[in-house]
């Protein structure tokens, strides 16, 4: 079964600053896709960022970027001039790119709080 | 225009009670799903459905029954109600493939006293 670490639970950053957030899975797959979450007290799932594996360059949105790597299977989210509306938690995310059965798998999460 | 609807937003309600969580969806997607939110945060799959068919059913209690009436409403309907319910339910959807993730509902925070 696919499996989503992040093994850091809590991370914190300074206004302004740059962070990363870690990401490493399971796969046999050669063909899945990636995603990042984010969940701010509000409550709701937002996609951050997804990236498609066959797709060598890492993906961008703004301030935010991947830097994947996927023969050792790691997935992390930079965060760069981070604002106080990024306080979330931020969780990874997999799913193989068969469709129709398949799940998307997600990490246990990284609670990301932002100091003025 | 809310893309994912669920309702209600919170439920309080007394063990033994039978409840339901709608939802709907008004982005074409073919595959709707239901997650369970633990109080670690942890996300797992419940059920999952594609075009009415019941294609996911992890390992979750017969109290738990989903209906999809069409492809556009997974309702979530729960029968005696225990404490270890208690939970935050997303509804999602998505494309067959899922290769945009999904959109997720804003979540039902349920509480069984």
């Amino acid at each position: 079964a696919q499996t989503v670490t992040q093994s850091q639970p809590e991370m914190s950053v300074q206004e302004a600053e740059t962070v990363t957030l870690s990401c490493t899975y399971d796969t046999s797959e050669s063909d899945y896709y990636l995603f990042w979450y984010k969940q701010p007290p509000s409550r709701q799932m937002i996609l951050v960022i997804r990236q498609e594996a066959y797709k060598q360059q890492n993906a961008t949105e703004n301030r935010f970027s991947v830097n994947f790597q996927k023969a050792a299977k790691s997935f992390s989210l930079k965060i760069s001039d981070s604002q106080l509306g990024d306080a979330a938690m931020y969780f990874c995310a997999y799913i193989r790119s068969q469709g129709g059965s398949e799940k998307l798998v997600f990490g246990k999460g990284t609670k990301l709080t932002v100091n003025p | 225009d809310t893309a994912v609807s669920q309702t209600p937003k919170y439920l309080v309600t007394q063990m033994g009670n039978d409840k339901s969580i709608k939802c709907e969806q008004n982005l074409g997607h073919d595959t709707m799903y239901w997650y369970k939110q633990d109080s670690k945060k942890f996300l797992k799959i419940m059920f999952s459905y594609n075009n009415k068919e019941l294609i996911i059913n992890e390992t979750v209690p017969n109290r738990f029954s989903p209906k999809s009436p069409d492809k556009a409403h997974l309702n979530l309907h729960i029968n005696s109600l225990e404490l270890g319910d208690s939970a935050v339910y997303f509804c999602a959807s998505s494309r067959v493939d899922a290769a945009y993730g999904y959109t997720f509902g804003s979540g039902t925070r349920l509480t069984v006293v």
